[in-house]
């Protein structure tokens, strides 16, 4: 168990529709990231936010936004969903800002489903 | 862009020694590399991480050359249960580079 926990496990929705996965970071740690892997794919960094402000952004959609809350859980909110985003949705939490060179602890992920 | 280049797949069998390689030919300075093991349907897990030289943990060892531009994820006697997918990720944040580029791993099969 990492500590990361993430909500819901499964998600099952339509085209069009909108969504919004939780992630609760372990405690003391100030950053989440949020990664898309699709299918037989690698992990694709979303959005990266450090103590309520985003830190970094990476390969995420206009459709796609994100947020980190004063309690420190973030929210990732998809929108207009098409069947190409359904995924595994993971959310990463580390101690300071530097993903590249500090260890991030993955939660267990949120697997979405576009019909 | 630091941009990392791993073989897709391997076979080993129990008990021997796995090497797995990776490249990153654009690595920065300021540049960590660190490897994660994804099992299906779980989250990545750390499993070493390391800047220059060698670095060993209970698990693990990590081989990176002088000029830094591969390392080599050495995993000891493995078992049936390391059958996984095996992440590279170089990157930090000061360096410049397009952070977090994890590529597509290295998917290693164990076989009894």
């Amino acid at each position: 168990d990492s500590g990361v926990t993430q909500t819901p496990k499964h998600l099952i929705t339509a085209t069009g529709q909108r969504v919004t996965l939780r992630c609760s970071p372990r405690s003391g740690d100030l950053s989440v990231y949020w990664y898309q892997q699709s299918l037989d794919q690698g992990l694709q960094f979303l959005i990266q936010y450090y103590n309520g402000e985003e830190r970094a952004k990476g390969n995420i959609l206009e459709r796609f936004s994100a947020q980190q809350f004063p309690d420190l859980h973030s929210e990732l909110n998809l929108s207009s969903l098409e069947l190409g985003d359904s995924a595994l949705y993971f959310c990463a939490s580390s101690v300071g800002s530097s993903g590249g060179s500090e260890t991030q602890y993955f939660g267990p992920g949120t697997r979405l489903l576009v019909l | 862009l630091a941009k990392t280049t791993q073989p897709i797949s391997m076979d080993s069998y129990e008990g021997q020694e796995v090497n797995i390689t990776c490249s990153h030919n654009n690595i920065a300075t300021n540049d960590y590399i660190t490897w994660y093991q994804q099992f299906p349907s779980q989250g990545p897990r750390f499993i070493i991480q390391g800047y220059k030289t060698k670095v060993t943990n209970e698990v693990a060892s990590l081989f990176i050359p002088a000029d830094r531009k591969s390392s080599t994820l050495s995993l000891p006697r493995v078992s049936l249960s390391d059958t996984a997918v095996y992440y590279c990720l170089v990157g930090g944040w000061n360096s410049g580079n397009t952070p977090l580029v994890f590529g597509k791993g290295t998917r290693l099969s164990v076989i009894a």
